[in-house]
């Protein structure tokens, strides 16, 4: 069974400072995405990786993905507080889509 | 831009009763997925569907849970008879036909009292 391991559960982090999110995973993979999800809300798609070596960049995130070692990473650069939410990795695997445990993100002034 | 549409968004329903939750996804898309999140928890898979069946399903997936695609739009997860431990959100997501993306839709809370 495909599985997912996504660290640090929890992240309090200062304004202006970077951080990195980790997402490893069990079996080769046909895609990995990274999600943010507001309290009470849906999943909003933040990046899709397709292939080794991948790196998508949107704002203070940028995510990657080394699919020899079976991880992506999801990098915060200067947080601010607009950042404060969960984020999930998803591993897509031949129609199987499985979520780490999700990063709770608080960015403090 | 297109959208995952679920009904309804909040049902209250008493235990032992079943439920029908409803999804329409994106119209070109092929794979099909629902997921339940229990407040403030992960995101746990329950099934896969393409080509009008099931591809993978879970262990928390079993005999109380269906899925059916009825028509070419709408996809179905059915409850036979509620627990109050089925009380969640539960996502649908689809992808597929030429998207890289899996879009979810807004959730469906579902309180079983």
């Amino acid at each position: 069974e495909l599985k997912v391991e996504q660290n640090p559960l929890f992240l309090s982090m200062q304004e202006g400072k970077n951080y990195t999110i980790y997402c490893n995973y069990s079996t080769t993979s046909d895609r990995l995405y990274w999600y943010r999800q507001d309290p009470g809300k849906s999943l909003e798609s933040l990046f899709v990786l397709l292939s080794n070596g991948a790196v998508k960049q949107e704002g203070r995130l940028m995510a990657s993905l080394d699919t020899k070692a079976r991880l992506s990473t999801l990098h915060i650069t200067a947080a601010v507080h607009d950042l404060s939410a969960t984020y999930f990795c998803a591993v897509d695997s031949i129609n199987d889509m499985r979520f780490g445990a999700g990063t709770r993100l608080t960015v403090k002034p | 831009e297109p959208e995952v549409t679920q009904t309804p968004s909040h049902q209250v329903t008493q235990m032992g009763q079943e439920v029908i939750l409803r999804c329409v996804p994106i119209s070109n898309h092929l794979y099909f997925y629902w997921y339940r999140q229990i407040l403030g928890q992960k995101v746990e898979f329950l099934v896969s569907f393409y080509n009008n069946e099931i591809s993978e399903k879970s262990e928390i997936f079993d005999d109380q849970f269906s899925v059916e695609r009825p028509d070419g739009s709408n996809f179905t997860l059915k409850i036979r008879s509620t627990k109050l431990e089925d009380s969640a959100m539960y996502f649908c997501a689809s992808t597929g036909g030429g998207s890289t993306e899996a879009f979810f839709g807004q959730g469906t809370r579902l309180t079983v009292v």
